[in-house]
């Protein structure tokens, strides 16, 4: 079975840009959570998804924002970029109450 | 507030000796146990867990232990590798509210041949 996806793997934007991320889950699985990793904060959760609707936040500006499509597939949006965006992004999707699995991640770099 | 907590940032261990990397917690909440290995770059593996209504889960070589009453979780590693050499994070949340993983700053694992 193919694990979680993520694309792009890398991604060098300038500050005030916008980017968007991708994630597809393992199959079948239908809840798929964000997190960013960072040197400073470590791994932090974002939000989760499940059927298509945000089931929790995490502590995060309101400039970061997700969506997940019918086929469990969900994309992160960051607005108005920021040096401190600079991050890992994980994705990581799970089959009702089973462990999460991670995504290999996208690099995010802020210029 | 960090609410799981992994104090020593990095380990060093002879191939073949025994690994024990450490954790603690201090929500109650939390019931369910995880622990991720990491390489730079890459999304962390998942490698074990453990519910709070055991206190040993093991899976070859690895078996993590669970003190509730100390709030307290440990994975050993035996015998341990060199293709362990990793950042080791442990993770939890409460199977109550939403499953949204509270990573620890991780455990840098070098074993040394």
């Amino acid at each position: 079975k193919a694990g979680v996806t993520q694309t792009p793997r890398y991604l060098i934007k300038t500050r005030g840009q916008q980017v968007t991320l991708s994630c597809s889950p393992i199959s079948g699985h239908r809840s798929v959570s964000w997190y960013q990793q960072t040197p400073g904060q470590g791994l932090q959760f974002l939000f989760e998804y499940f059927s298509e609707t945000q089931r929790n936040k995490g502590n995060f500006p309101g400039r970061f924002s997700g969506r997940q499509f019918s086929n469990s597939r969900s994309e992160m949006n960051v607005s108005t970029l920021e040096l401190g965006d600079s991050a890992l992004y994980l994705c990581a999707s799970r089959r009702g109450k089973d462990t999460q699995y991670f995504g290999p991640g996208t690099r995010l770099t802020v210029l | 507030d960090q609410q799981v907590k992994q104090n020593s940032p990095s380990l060093s261990v002879q191939e073949g000796r025994i690994s024990i990397l450490n954790c603690d917690y201090t929500n109650s909440m939390f019931d369910y146990f995880l622990w991720y290995k990491k390489y730079p770059a890459e999304g962390p593996t998942f490698l074990i867990s453990i519910s709070s209504i055991k206190d040993k889960n093991e899976d070859g070589r690895f078996t993590v232990f669970l003190n509730k009453s100390a709030k307290h979780l440990s994975l050993h590693i035996v015998p341990s590798q060199p293709g362990d050499s990793a950042v080791y994070f442990c993770a939890s949340f409460s199977s109550g509210s939403a499953r949204q993983l509270t990573f620890g700053s991780g455990t840098q694992l070098t074993v040394l041949p």
